[in-house]
């Protein structure tokens, strides 16, 4: 069946450190990608998303490109702060409507 | 506009009770879904109900249901009640099914004793 893998966490950085959060994914057809970011006490939200292969969503200094040569969706910053502190989950949409997530990947960026 | 409003916050609840957990959607959503987070699964799709009807399931038990009501607002109950049922429930709305982006309600931790 359709799944989604992501980087075990936690992770620690120091602020302004390169941030990269590895997510692949398992499914038939071509599903839409997506970041979801959980802020401490806050429900999910959108962080960005890609469509179709090679398409590159971003938001916030976030990137992520949807390569499906590799089903990978790997997230990346190039320089994060305390207030990035948060986890963030992978997921996709399948062909079949249903979203699936992955376990998450907590951040915690120290000063 | 406010958001994606869960109640209650928190519940505890015994082996074997049951519980409803309430869900009212963004004004205008029509799409409602439900996910169990638990530490070591992540957000798993417990169902989805769009104009009041169920239009997906997740592979959940049956001891998992939900509905919705003509106004949106949908419930989820979970009956005979067990350990592994602690988790954080998640209702999530969009205006369409399963519509990009999802608007997460904050959740109802529930524990189970």
């Amino acid at each position: 069946g359709d799944s989604v893998t992501q980087m075990e966490g936690p992770v620690t950085l120091s602020e302004e450190a390169f941030l990269t959060i590895n997510c692949t994914y398992t499914a038939t057809g071509y599903p839409s990608l997506f970041w979801y970011v959980q802020y401490p006490g806050e429900g999910l939200q959108l962080l960005l998303k890609a469509t179709k292969a090679d398409d590159k969503g971003s938001n916030k200094g976030f990137e992520a490109t949807y390569r499906k040569e590799t089903t990978s969706f790997h997230l990346e910053k190039g320089s994060v702060q305390v207030s990035d502190s948060a986890v963030y989950f992978c997921a996709l949409l399948n062909t079949g409507n249903q979203f699936y997530f992955g376990t998450g990947t907590s951040l915690t960026v120290i000063p | 506009k406010a958001g994606v409003t869960q109640t209650p916050r928190y519940l505890i609840k015994t082996r074997g009770q049951q519980v409803t957990l309430s869900c009212s959607p963004i004004s205008g959503h029509r799409s409602v879904s439900w996910y169990q987070q638990t530490p070591g699964q992540g957000l798993q799709f417990l169902f989805e109900y769009f104009s009041e009807t169920q239009r997906n399931k997740g592979n959940f038990p049956g001891r998992f249901s939900g509905r919705q009501f003509s106004n949106s607002r949908s419930e989820m109950n979970v009956s005979t009640l067990e350990l592994g049922d602690s988790a954080l429930y998640l209702c999530a709305s969009s205006p369409a099914p399963m519509d990009s982006p999802l608007h997460f309600g904050n959740g109802t931790r529930l524990t189970v004793t």
